[in-house]
């Protein structure tokens, strides 16, 4: 099975960065996803890494070191709008399904 | 921009009534899946389903659950029996392709259905 660990919560100011870290133990893989989630909303897709590396999506950017099993989502530029929970899901098997971490809640204060 | 379409939004049942859940996923798409979200929990796969037949499912899929796609376009999640731990958000969603071609392709998440159990 899949071991995906992400903070439960982080806060920062409206301006800030933040970077929410995400480890995972997993046999299979085939991708690391990162999804938004509003509360009482379905996850929203950000971003996206197979190969090891960094990659910049806007105020999103989200870095992958598959020999570490982890992963990171830097937030730029922070909004009132980002604050929710951040999810990271892991992609295996020959059914492609994604498994998730718990999220991690970022809040953002003005 | 093409979505997942779910139905009904939100569901109140009594303990041990049967239940369906409606999806019509993305009219290209051929990997569909059950996801569940208990309140204040992570999202957790209950099941996957291509080529009209189950590929995987969880522990939480036990006998009291089943899929359908009754015809080419409905994906519908049965239970059977409800408890009231199967109070939740069910979210279906579908992928595209897999193999060579998965590379970015995205799963792709309907609104949800909230079941309340009582």
């Amino acid at each position: 099975g899949q071991n995906i660990d992400q903070p439960t919560e982080m806060t920062a100011t409206e301006g800030a960065i933040v970077q929410i870290n995400c480890t995972y133990q997993t046999s299979g893989f085939n991708g690391l996803f990162w999804y938004q989630q509003h509360a009482g909303e379905a996850p929203t897709f950000l971003s996206y890494n197979v190969l090891d590396g960094l990659e910049e999506k806007g105020r999103f950017s989200s870095f992958l070191s598959r020999s570490k099993g982890y992963s990171y989502l830097l937030l730029k530029e922070l909004q009132m709008k980002d604050s929710a929970s951040y999810l990271c899901a892991v992609r295996s098997g020959t059914d492609y399904k994604l498994s998730f971490g718990a999220g991690t809640t970022v809040t953002v204060r003005a | 921009e093409p979505e997942v379409t779910q139905t009904p939004s939100h569901q109140v049942t009594q303990m041990g009534q049967e239940v369906i859940l409606r999806c019509v996923p993305i009219s290209n798409h051929l990997y569909f899946y059950w996801y569940r979200q208990i309140l204040g929990q992570k999202v957790e796969f209950l099941v996957s389903f291509y080529n009209n037949e189950i590929s995987e499912k969880s522990e939480i899929f036990d006998d009291q659950f089943s899929v359908e796609r009754p015809d080419g376009s409905n994906f519908t999640l049965k239970i059977r029996s409800t408890k009231l731990e199967d109070s939740a958000m069910y979210f279906c969603a579908s992928f595209l392709t897999g193999g060579e071609m998965s590379g970015a392709n995205v799963l792709t998440f309907g609104a949800g259905s909230r079941l309340t159990v009582l």
